[in-house]
């Protein structure tokens, strides 16, 4: 099984809002990651946590907030969103970061539509 | 880093094999190469990826040359369900294993 799941499908929120997505894979795999994918364009590495601690933060703005609760879940914390949000945020699993071996799979993602 | 360079869009006749060229000219001995699809509005899923010899699972075969400069990925006999964009990656293991997807190739498989 292969599977990443992903919740909410979709989501609209005022720039306001304090809203969060959640991501959760049954595989073992001990390797997270958020990406972010506007329309047309390919997806962009957000966040990358190995054994539940951050690794990779690109330059991510602060109104998002990763969490990695436990090996299973990744959350990622919405708060005073832009308009120029609005995107797909895909989440991926891998069984670790050793080398480039480790394939990651990805999951249906969260459509986000920030007013 | 090592980039890739993928044709924007290719058609293929439904039935016939699809080939994908990719050019990674600048990869490095260690770097492998991955491809991944993306059907309209879903997640990336990943097909297929290799090092130096040519790899074959149930999705599709992937072929790449000698010197690891290009690779093509095939699916053998496509369908109308193949039509996506498909993202040939090297992955960057000295980042931590990161992804960094290009613009990728539409494929069209039409009937």
């Amino acid at each position: 099984d292969t599977e990443v799941t992903q919740t909410p499908k979709h989501l609209v929120m005022g720039m306001t809002n304090k809203k969060s997505l959640k991501c959760e894979q049954h595989m073992g795999h001990r390797a997270m990651y958020w990406y972010k994918q506007k329309a047309k364009k390919p997806p962009e590495l957000m966040f990358v946590y190995s054994y539940e601690k951050l690794s990779i933060n690109e330059s991510v703005p602060s109104r998002f907030s990763p969490e990695c609760p436990n090996s299973s879940l990744l959350n990622l914390h919405l708060h005073a969103l832009q308009p120029e949000d609005s995107a797909l945020y895909l989440c991926a699993s891998s069984q670790g970061l050793a080398g480039a071996r480790e394939t990651q799979y990805f999951g249906p993602g969260t459509r986000l539509l920030v007013l | 880093d090592a980039k890739t360079t993928q044709p924007p869009s290719m058609d293929c006749a439904e039935g016939r094999a699809a080939n994908l060229p990719c050019n990674h000219s600048t990869i490095s001995g260690n770097e492998y190469v991955y491809w991944y699809r993306q059907i309209h509005s879903q997640g990336p899923q990943y097909i297929i990826h290799g090092l130096k010899n040519n790899e074959t699972n149930e999705m599709a075969s992937l072929i790449i040359t000698e010197d690891r400069k290009s690779s093509t990925l095939i699916l053998p006999h496509a369908t109308l369900r193949d039509t996506a964009v498909y993202y040939c990656i090297v992955r960057v293991a000295r980042l931590g294993g990161k992804l960094i997807f290009g613009q990728g190739t539409t494929l069209q498989v039409k009937p």
